[in-house]
């Protein structure tokens, strides 16, 4: 049981490329998340699933599109990367909503 | 707007003090909050949680309370260890209509435990 896994750890973008962050769980949770960390803000809530086939909007989702073909997996795609997005983006996973979540080690992102 | 915040944003403990670490919100309508522990280069760790219909909830070693008439949550850590030393993020679940929920998380405080 791996838990939350994201990949890449880490990864270095030029202003205006494309880029997809992977996230996948094993614990069959039907509620899954992304947030981002920037210093002095806490975590905020970009897009979040809860169940294949259905996402939604969280407080900072322009910039960012999701997809949920599967229970297991909840990729994070950033269509034309700007410096505002450097960040450290979290993914989280939850049995439903109103739940405690398990979070990812994260992924280390900065735009040049 | 409404937000979750923390009093205090560092604190320093002598190791096998209690640590007590506090947090306000402002949604009244927030019904369920959760305490995570964050370590450098580490994802947030979940650390106990307490819905509205409860003032007080126990873990091994940490306590939180709610006092909702005040919007007031804290976390207590009894005998803390340095092995406790990173940040402290408290979080609420609030509904944010059509039975959808939204995790809002406060700026953290960290916490360093002196040997």
């Amino acid at each position: 049981n791996a838990g939350v896994t994201q990949t890449p750890k880490f990864q270095v973008l030029k202003t205006g490329q494309s880029m997809t962050l992977q996230c996948a769980q094993d614990m069959n949770h039907e509620y899954m998340s992304w947030y981002r960390q920037d210093p002095g803000m806490g975590l905020r809530l970009i897009h979040y699933s809860v169940g294949a086939g259905i996402t939604d909007q969280g407080e900072v989702p322009n910039g960012y599109n999701v997809s949920r073909s599967t229970t297991e997996d909840f990729p994070l795609r950033l269509l034309s990367a700007a410096p505002s997005q450097t960040s450290v983006y979290f993914c989280a996973s939850s049995y439903q909503q109103n739940q405690p979540q398990h979070f990812g080690d994260g992924t280390r992102l900065s735009i040049l | 707007g409404e937000s979750v915040g923390l009093h205090l944003p560092t604190l320093s403990v002598q190791e096998g003090d209690n640590s007590i670490i506090n947090c306000a919100y402002s949604n009244s309508a927030s019904d369920y909050f959760i305490w995570y522990k964050q370590e450098s280069g580490k994802g947030p760790q979940f650390i106990i949680d307490i819905r509205s219909n409860m003032d007080k909830r126990q873990g091994q070693r940490v306590t939180v309370l709610l006092n909702k008439t005040v919007k007031h949550l804290s976390l207590q850590i009894a005998a803390t260890q340095p092995g406790d030393s990173a940040v402290y993020f408290c979080a609420e679940n609030r509904n944010s209509g059509a039975g959808s929920y939204q995790l809002t998380f406060g700026k953290g405080t960290k916490l360093s435990v002196i040997p």
